[in-house]
């Protein structure tokens, strides 16, 4: 079945160490998308990507990193910069023309800075 | 830039009851406007889409939406909330030019017996 992966789906971190989390698309989508949800403030973009090998920030790109190596992958690294990483990430895909259609997501990963 | 807002962060219903949830945006361009539902602990799924071909859009699972021009406006309806429903729900708009989605805050739906 076509979809978008996320791994890991939970995730502790000690202050001061990066993590990464991992997406995994097999719908064959150009571009991808990485959100931060906070209760009561929805999605905020972090990072988003519409080819392979490029990238662009988002609202809220400050404390993170990404790569677009491949078409199917777009990791996104939690780096020691983010002040308040503790939330929930999405990482979203869509086809080309994607903005007459529709984005689809992973099924998040939560990442708590113990 | 665009902006959503989506009044009332909870919203509670009796079952059977008529769902509705607001959603207006700041656009001087008529947008491409959507309506996501997340269950607790999962991803966003699209419920419905308005792309200009017509007002009123139906989506999954019996809920609408009617595009107001005038009002700004897209707000998301059912007319018998069953418990299922019972998940957030959020508003997000598009524009022509742009490639970024931008969300409401969201409004959590709770469903009574």
């Amino acid at each position: 079945d076509g979809g978008i992966t996320q791994s890991p789906k939970y995730l502790f971190r000690k202050e001061g160490q990066n993590v990464t989390l991992s997406c995994e698309q097999n719908l064959n989508h150009d571009a991808m998308y990485w959100y931060r949800q906070d209760p009561g403030q929805g999605l905020r973009l972090i990072y988003y990507s519409q080819i392979v090998n490029d990238f662009q920030k988002g609202d809220i790109a400050e404390g993170y990193s990404v790569s677009r190596e491949k078409k199917e992958s777009f990791p996104l690294t939690v780096t020691s910069a983010q002040k308040n990483p503790t939330a929930f990430y999405l990482c979203a895909s869509a086809a080309e023309g994607w903005n007459t259609g529709e984005l689809f997501f992973g099924e998040g990963s939560r990442l708590t800075v113990l | 830039a665009q902006s959503v807002t989506q009044l009332g962060s909870h919203v509670s219903v009796s079952e059977g009851a008529l769902v509705l949830l607001r959603c207006n945006y700041s656009s001087s361009v008529p947008p491409y406007l959507f309506w996501y539902v997340q269950y607790p602990n999962q991803g966003l799924q699209l419920l419905l889409k308005y792309t200009s071909a017509a007002t009123l859009v139906k989506g999954i699972n019996g809920f609408e939406a009617e595009f107001k021009k005038s009002e700004t406006s897209f707000h998301l309806t059912k007319p018998s909330a069953h418990m299922s429903d019972a998940a957030e729900y959020f508003c997000a708009v598009s524009d022509n030019a742009g490639n970024m989605l931008t969300f409401g805050g969201g409004t959590r739906l709770m469903v009574k017996p």
